[in-house]
């Protein structure tokens, strides 16, 4: 049963341009969803996370918005580099367990 | 620190071999889990632990065993090798579920 449903599987930016990657959730504690980004080779590394109190969050070029009553969050790169091409993944923990999304293949073309 | 440490890295068995993937973290964090990375399915949660002497099953837990005799360590065990159990294996660990995970580089299993 998935958890946590990620869109796009893939995507291709511009250099300059917005990456926008979606997660939708169906059942959460509610009380943490983490961003993870993945290089080829290596293992997930945390990225963004957000808490329930606050509806935005942002670091640097990164932000995770959170649309409590649609049970959505999103990550947006502002000004996408080719160095962020990357897998990224979505996650909510629930109970003793991380779901995870089925990640996002983005790829910034210079 | 060296943060989460696997080994081996990269693995090839037979059908039925049975095999040991170690995992050990030097931060003294008390989650640790066991994810299967594949292609299209994102990671899988296989087995997770609290604590020292705790453990319970994830999302796809059948054919593979756990322990946890220290904080530092918890090895993965294959029981019988199946050819659906080639996968990217990754370690993390965690002070809680709650705060960031640490993962390890992964190990690289190829059962044929």
């Amino acid at each position: 049963q998935q958890q946590v449903k990620q869109s796009p599987q893939s995507l291709i930016v511009q250099k300059g341009g917005i990456s926008i990657i979606n997660c939708a959730y169906e059942n959460t504690a509610f009380d943490y969803f983490p961003w993870y980004q993945q290089f080829p080779g290596k293992g997930p590394a945390l990225l963004i996370a957000i808490r329930p109190d606050v509806s935005e969050k942002k670091e640097g070029r990164f932000t995770i918005s959170f649309n409590k009553s649609a049970k959505q969050f999103s990550l947006h790169i502002m000004d996408s580099q080719p160095g962020d091409s990357a897998t990224y993944f979505c996650a909510d923990p629930t109970g003793n367990q991380f779901y995870f999304g089925t990640g996002t293949s983005l790829t910034v073309i210079p | 620190n060296a943060g989460v440490t696997q080994t081996p890295k990269f693995q090839v068995l037979k059908t039925g071999q049975s095999m040991t993937l170690q995992c050990a973290q030097d931060m003294n964090h008390e989650y640790m889990s066991w994810y299967r990375q594949d292609p299209g399915m994102g990671l899988r949660l296989i087995h997770y632990s609290v604590g020292a002497g705790i453990t319970d099953q994830g999302e796809v837990p059948n054919g593979y065993n756990v322990s946890r005799s220290t904080t530092e360590d918890f090895p993965l065990r294959l029981l019988s090798a199946a050819p659906s159990q080639t996968s990217v294996y990754f370690c993390a660990s965690s002070w809680t579920l709650n705060q960031p995970q640490h993962f390890g580089d992964g190990t690289r299993l190829s059962i044929l």
